[in-house]
Parts: C-alpha cells; structure tokens; sequence
C-alpha cells in the first residue's frame, strides 16, 4: 500500500510570515507531486505541481521536491488569513498506477491576523 | 459553468436505499475519478474510468458500482445504502496525459 504522510497540525502562523508543509511518500517510483488546497467543506483545489525533475515557483507559492528522501514541501510567502485551510499532498503512482494519485490526509494551516 | 458538476449536492437517505450520485465534466477530460472523503481518513479512491469501456476498482469499491455513460459522464451508485457510507463524495477528472485531477464541488451524502 503506497502512502503519503503529513503532519495533521494545526500549523499556526502570523500573518506575512512563511508557512512551510510537508509530505513524505512511500513509492520511489513516484514521478508527479501535487498541493491541494481545501476550505472547510468545499473541494480540493490544485495549487502547485511539480514533476521530479525540478522545483516550481508560482507567485507566493514554491514546491520543492527532496527525491533522495521521498519529501516534498510547499512554502507560501507573505502568508494571509485567507491562508488558511487545510493542504492536501498528492502523489502519483508508479508503473501501472502511474494515473492515481495516493493522497495524504492533509495539514490543517491557520494564518492569524 | 463549472467545468465539472455533481448531483445532488446534498442528499439525506435511508439504509437499504438505491442511490446514484452524477458526475458531469466539460473540460474534455478522458480519465474520470470517484473518491469519498472522512474525517480523519483523508481522500480513498472508490472507482476510476480512462473511457466509456475501462472501468477499474480502487481501494475501497466494494458497496459502490459505477457507469461511464460517455466520455462526460460517470455516475456513482450505492445499491444498497449504509449509515458507514456517510461521506463527502467527490469525482474528478484528469486531462490527457497528464496526472493532475481537478475536483467537482462534491455531494454530502448522509444514510440513516
């Protein structure tokens, strides 16, 4: 069973600082890694993806991808109130999984004012 | 429009219902996802569709079937509803050749 990690939190932070997230994975084979964010009670929203051959910087958001450790980050700058939701990570899967996404269970991110 | 709508968005049932919850996408999109989300649990794959004739199982599929009735639509049934079957449902689709899924707006779906 491929698994993806995260830390539940609550990650708290103040208003303008970083927030960084994290995820681990299971499957070396791994080759697409995906941030999703999600307000309470609405759908996950793509965010960020990156592909194993680079990190990604779009805007207040970078996703970097540390291979040689199965760990992927996000890190928003200038982080805002409106911040604040919970942060899926995804990953695809390797061979014939290669179209499914394992997902972690999400960080719960608080941006205080 | 939304690219990718579900039906109903909220729908309160009884044990031993049939119900079926509807997937429809604009995007174009070839593949077609099923997942449900608990608290606690994270997002688990229930079904997912490359095309009208490839239909597969993912992790959790048993209690559920689905149908692909074109490339737009993929219907989630529960034959017989379960109160541990209370959960928010969400379809997704993925564009071609590609991995990344884009989310419908999804169903809260409660089984007394």
């Amino acid at each position: 069973q491929k698994e993806v990690e995260q830390n539940s939190g609550p990650l708290s932070v103040p208003e303008g600082a970083i927030a960084s997230l994290n995820c681990t994975y299971s499957d070396r084979g791994s080759q697409s890694f995906f941030w999703y964010r999600q307000y309470s009670g609405k759908s996950p929203e793509l965010i960020m993806f990156i592909y194993s051959n680079g990190d990604k910087e779009d805007g207040r958001f970078t996703a970097q991808l540390n291979k040689a450790s199965q760990y992927v980050s996000l890190l928003i700058r200038d982080s805002q109130p409106s911040d604040s939701a919970t942060y899926l990570c995804a990953v695809n899967g390797s061979g014939g999984s290669n179209y499914k996404l394992t997902f972690g269970k999400g960080t719960l991110l608080t941006v205080n004012p | 429009d939304a690219d990718v709508t579900q039906t109903p968005r909220n729908r309160i049932t009884k044990t031993g219902k049939r119900i079926m919850l509807e997937c429809s996408q604009t995007k174009g999109h070839d593949r077609m996802y099923w997942y449900r989300q608990d608290p606690g649990l994270g997002l688990r794959l229930i079904y997912y569709s490359f095309d009208v004739k490839d239909i597969n199982k993912g992790e959790i599929s048993d209690g559920y079937s689905v149908s692909r009735q074109a490339q737009a639509k993929f219907s989630l049934s529960l034959e017989s509803a379960i109160p541990n079957q209370t959960a928010l449902y969400f379809c997704a689709t993925s564009p071609p050749g590609a991995n990344e899924q884009f989310f419908g707006p999804g169903t809260r779906l409660t089984v007394l």
